[in-house]
C-alpha cells in the first residue's frame, strides 16, 4: 500500500534554532495536513494544505511556523524559533478527497525534541 | 464542547477476550465519517476502520467491529479476540462534511494493554 514518509524520524535541536520537518505524501493526494502529539497527549490538528496555499489553521499554527510544498513531491513544515513547548511527535497526513468518508494516510512521525 | 469524548484512558484485556472502547462524538452535522486509529508504541497512526453517518450497518474490518449508535451519538470501537500486538494506543476520530479545513477531530485516546 503507498505510503506517507517522514523524515526525519527524531530530531533534536537547540531552543531558538528553526527545524524543518519533511514528509513525502502519496503521490495523488490532492490535500496535506501536519498534526503534532504532545507525549501522552492528544493529537492536535496544525494545518491544513491545498493547491499551494493553506487552507485552514489552528491556534497552535502561529507566525512561528510554516509549510511549503517546494517541489511536486514534498511538503514540509518549518519551525522558525523553536520553543521547548514545541516539543512534541510531529505528523504529516495526506488524503486523496475531502468527503467526509476520506481516512487520512498518516507518516510514520517525526520526534521532535527541543532542548 | 469536545468534539470526540474518549472516557477510558487505559483498558486492560484477557487475551483471546473481547473488548470494547468507547467513543461518543458531538456534531451537529447530517453528513459525518468516524474513524479508528492505532497507534502502537512505535508512534506511527494506523487506520483501523470507517463508519458513515448515513451507513445502516455497522463497520467491520475483521477483528475489529463498529457499534453504531447514531441516536446516542457513540461509535465504539470492538476487538474480538484480543492479540498480545492489539496493546496499543486508540483514537478515535471524526471527519465532519467538506469544509476550507477539512480537518480530523481526535479524542484523547484509550492505552489497551492485552494481558497473556
Amino acid at each position: 500500500e503507498p505510503e506517507v514518509t517522514q523524515t526525519p524520524s527524531h530530531q533534536v535541536t537547540q531552543m531558538g534554532q528553526e527545524v524543518i520537518l519533511r514528509c513525502v505524501p502519496i503521490s495523488n493526494h490532492l490535500y496535506f495536513y501536519w498534526y503534532r502529539q504532545i507525549l501522552g497527549q492528544k493529537v492536535e490538528f496544525l494545518v491544513s494544505f491545498y493547491n499551494n496555499e493553506i487552507s485552514e489553521k489552528s491556534e497552535i499554527f502561529d507566525d512561528q511556523f510554516s509549510v511549503e510544498r517546494p517541489d511536486g513531491s514534498n511538503f514540509t513544515l518549518k519551525i522558525r524559533s523553536t520553543k521547548l513547548e514545541d516539543s512534541a511527535m510531529y505528523f504529516c497526513a495526506s488524503s486523496e478527497a475531502t468527503g467526509t468518508e476520506e481516512k487520512l494516510f498518516f507518516g510514520s512521525g517525526t520526534q521532535l525534541s527541543v532542548l | 464542547a469536545q468534539k470526540i469524548t474518549q472516557t477510558q484512558p487505559g483498558m486492560f484485556v484477557q487475551e483471546k477476550e473481547a473488548v470494547t472502547l468507547d467513543c461518543t462524538y458531538d456534531t451537529s452535522d447530517q453528513s459525518y465519517g468516524l474513524f479508528w486509529y492505532k497507534q502502537p508504541s512505535s508512534g506511527e497512526m494506523i487506520f483501523l476502520i470507517y463508519q458513515g453517518s448515513y451507513d445502516e450497518q455497522n463497520a467491520t474490518e475483521g477483528r475489529y467491529s463498529l457499534n453504531f449508535q447514531k441516536a446516542r451519538k457513540s461509535a465504539n470501537l470492538v476487538i474480538s479476540a484480543s492479540q498480545l500486538g492489539d496493546s496499543a494506543m486508540y483514537f478515535c476520530a471524526m471527519r465532519e462534511a467538506p469544509n476550507t479545513g477539512n480537518q480530523f477531530y481526535f479524542g484523547t485516546g484509550t492505552s489497551l494493554t492485552v494481558i497473556p
